[in-house]
Formats: C-alpha cells, structure tokens, sequence
C-alpha cells in the first residue's frame, strides 16, 4: 500500500541555522500538508498546497517558513532561521482531491530538535 | 471555525474492557469527522471517519464512532480492550471548502493495563 514518507527522521539543529525537512507524498495525490506537534500539545495545521501553489497557511507559518515542491515527487518545508520553539514533531500529510477524497494520510514524520 | 474537544488527556482501562474516548466538536458546516492513532514513536494512522450516511461508523482494529449531531459528537469505542490499543487517539474536523485542513484535538492517550 503507497504510503507517505519523511526523512530525516530525525533533525538536531542549532538556533538560527536553516532546515529543509522532505516529504514524498503518495504519488496520485494532489494536495500536501505541513502539520507540527509540540511535544504534549496538539497537532496544528501549518500549510496547505495544490497546483504549485500555497492554498491557505495559519497564523504559524510566517515568513521564517517556506514551501516547496521541486520536483515531481518531493514537497518540502524549510525554515529559514530556526528558534528554540520550532522544536516539534512535523508531519506531512498528502490527499487526492475529487469527490469522496476527503482522507489525508500522514507520513510518520521529522522530530525537529533546535538546541 | 471548527473546533475539537476531547475529555480526558488520558484513560487507562484494563485488558477486555470497553473503551470510550470521547470527542466533541464545533463546526459550523456539517461536519467531516476523523479518528487518528499515533501509536509510539510512528505517525498518524487512520482509524475511522464520518463523512455522510451512517452515522455509525467502523473502522480497523474493532473501534468503531457514533456521529451524534444533537450532541455535537464523535465518541471513539471498542467493546474490548488489547494491549496493543495503548497509544494516542486524536480526533479531527475537516474544515471542508478551500484546502481542507483538519483541525486536532489535543488527544486522548490510551493505557491498558493487564
């Protein structure tokens, strides 16, 4: 069964130094989502894109976030200058669109770690 | 906007008994509706989900949900509980129009005991 995968596992970074965390959505999908987790809080939507484009973002993603699909199969999240609080578990997320596709499936994700 | 409460940050049940997780939600469409499990140290797998229909839906590993529009809720059951059931357990609404994103609750972390 296809399903979504995230490297790396896991990322220990130094304040301010840039990530770029790697999704491969499930290859017929055409919408791809960035969620993080911090540790013992929910899971909050980041940012949302489909046809090469940002389709809506929260009030989370600001200018230090970007996304980026640079090829056909991969989708990518960077942040630029990374701080203490972006210490989360990000996941991706990838859905077909269309009637009835209304399932996200979620890769098992990056544990980002900003010391 | 949508939102999802969950009662109880954890539960703990022992082997063979019933579990129920419970979820609330406010929404302001009908709503689509989704149970997740994180089990340790792995992403989120679909448990189940509402969508239209039959308002009691079943999903994998014998857990099922009931929507129940009066009360505004989506309780996650199984009749008996396993061990391998512990993990986590987040419920999620679709915001349904333009990108769709789910909106979490804050989880439910299941224990069983033997």
């Amino acid at each position: 069964e296809p399903e979504v995968t995230q490297t790396p596992s896991h990322q220990v970074t130094q304040m301010g130094q840039e990530v770029i965390l790697r999704c491969v959505p499930i290859s017929n999908h055409l919408y791809f989502y960035w969620y993080r987790q911090i540790l013992g809080q929910k899971v909050e939507f980041l940012v949302s894109f489909y046809n090469n484009e940002i389709s809506e973002k929260s009030e989370i993603f600001d200018d230090q976030f970007s996304v980026e699909r640079p090829d056909g199969s991969n989708f990518t999240l960077k942040i630029r200058s990374t701080k203490l609080e972006d210490s989360a578990m990000y996941f991706c997320a990838s859905r077909k669109t269309g009637v009835g596709t209304d399932t996200q499936y979620f890769g098992p994700g990056t544990r980002l770690t900003v010391l | 906007a949508q939102s999802v409460t969950q009662l109880g940050s954890h539960v703990s049940v022992s082997e063979g008994a019933l579990v129920l997780l419970r979820c609330n939600y406010s929404s302001s469409v009908p709503p689509y509706l989704f149970w997740y499990v994180q089990y340790p140290n792995q992403g989120l797998q679909l448990l189940l989900k509402y969508t239209t229909g039959a308002t009691l839906v079943k999903g994998i590993n014998g857990f099922e949900a009931e929507f129940k529009k009066s009360e505004t809720s989506f309780h996650l059951t199984k009749p008996s509980a396993h061990m391998s059931d512990a993990a986590e357990y987040f419920c999620a609404v679709n915001t349904q129009g333009g990108s769709e994103k789910l909106v979490f609750g804050k989880g439910t972390k299941l224990t069983v005991n033997p």
